[in-house]
């Protein structure tokens, strides 16, 4: 059980375009949902967390209309990359929670990522 | 300023033996404390989560530790194999009420060899 799938696994784009990554829960509702980015051994950086019917709520230094987040359903969050530039290149990956709170409610199930390569 | 700290350097160790691994962390104050593994190219797939009132936590051969006073965790796998290669990562759970929110550390790369 909770199983996040993520797509797509690898885009490579050209510089100005936007980038569309989708994250869905498969076998479980979805109340909350992170977008995450991860530099090659580095950490992985909370981007924003979204929450269903909501806006998202997006971390310090993260540019809210450079990174555009959807979450209109339980089941499905977006994260679209508009006016991608080389700079943008990097791993990004989803997680969901079964619902907010502490603890075991905490629990982050994540999707396979993706890698998204701006020339 | 807030810092999670796991070793950067690579952990090698030989098949059978038991890895110990390291999250230490300043001016945090986390209720629970969970740990990670990623595999290269993948999203990270959770493993443990301990709680601030909790000593010790076991599963199978994965074991975890959780020390407020001393501000770290210790992960430790026994009998160690190579399939357990991967990256570990500590991640430390803030959350307040309904707002979730977990901050990771860099993690540490386990290599378990023949």
């Amino acid at each position: 059980g909770a199983v996040v799938s993520q797509h797509p696994s690898r885009v490579i784009c050209k510089s100005g375009t936007s980038v569309k990554i989708e994250c869905r829960s498969l076998d479980f509702q979805a109340t909350t949902m992170f977008w995450y980015r991860q530099f090659p051994k580095q950490s992985l950086m909370l981007m924003a967390t979204s929450n269903e019917g909501s806006k998202a709520t997006y971390e310090q230094g993260v540019e809210k209309d450079k990174f555009l987040i959807n979450h209109a359903s339980l089941t499905l969050s977006t994260l679209t990359v508009t006016s991608a530039h080389p700079e943008d290149s990097s791993f990004y990956i989803c997680s969901a929670t079964t619902a907010p709170g502490q603890g075991a409610k905490n629990i982050q199930y994540f999707g396979a990522g993706t890698r998204l390569s701006v020339l | 300023s807030q810092k999670i700290e796991q070793n950067s350097e690579a952990l090698n160790i030989q098949e059978g033996k038991t890895a110990t691994l390291t999250c230490n962390y300043t001016n945090y104050s986390p209720a629970y404390l969970q740990w990670y593994r990623q595999d290269p190219g993948r999203g990270p797939v959770f493993l443990l989560l301990i709680r601030e009132n909790e000593k010790e936590k076991r599963k199978e051969r994965l074991k975890v530790t959780f020390d407020t006073t001393l501000k770290q965790s210790l992960f430790h796998i026994t009998a160690s194999q190579p399939a357990d290669s991967a990256t570990y990562l500590c991640a430390l759970d803030e959350s307040f009420g309904t707002a979730s929110k977990l901050t990771f550390g860099t993690g540490t790369r386990l290599q378990v060899t023949l």
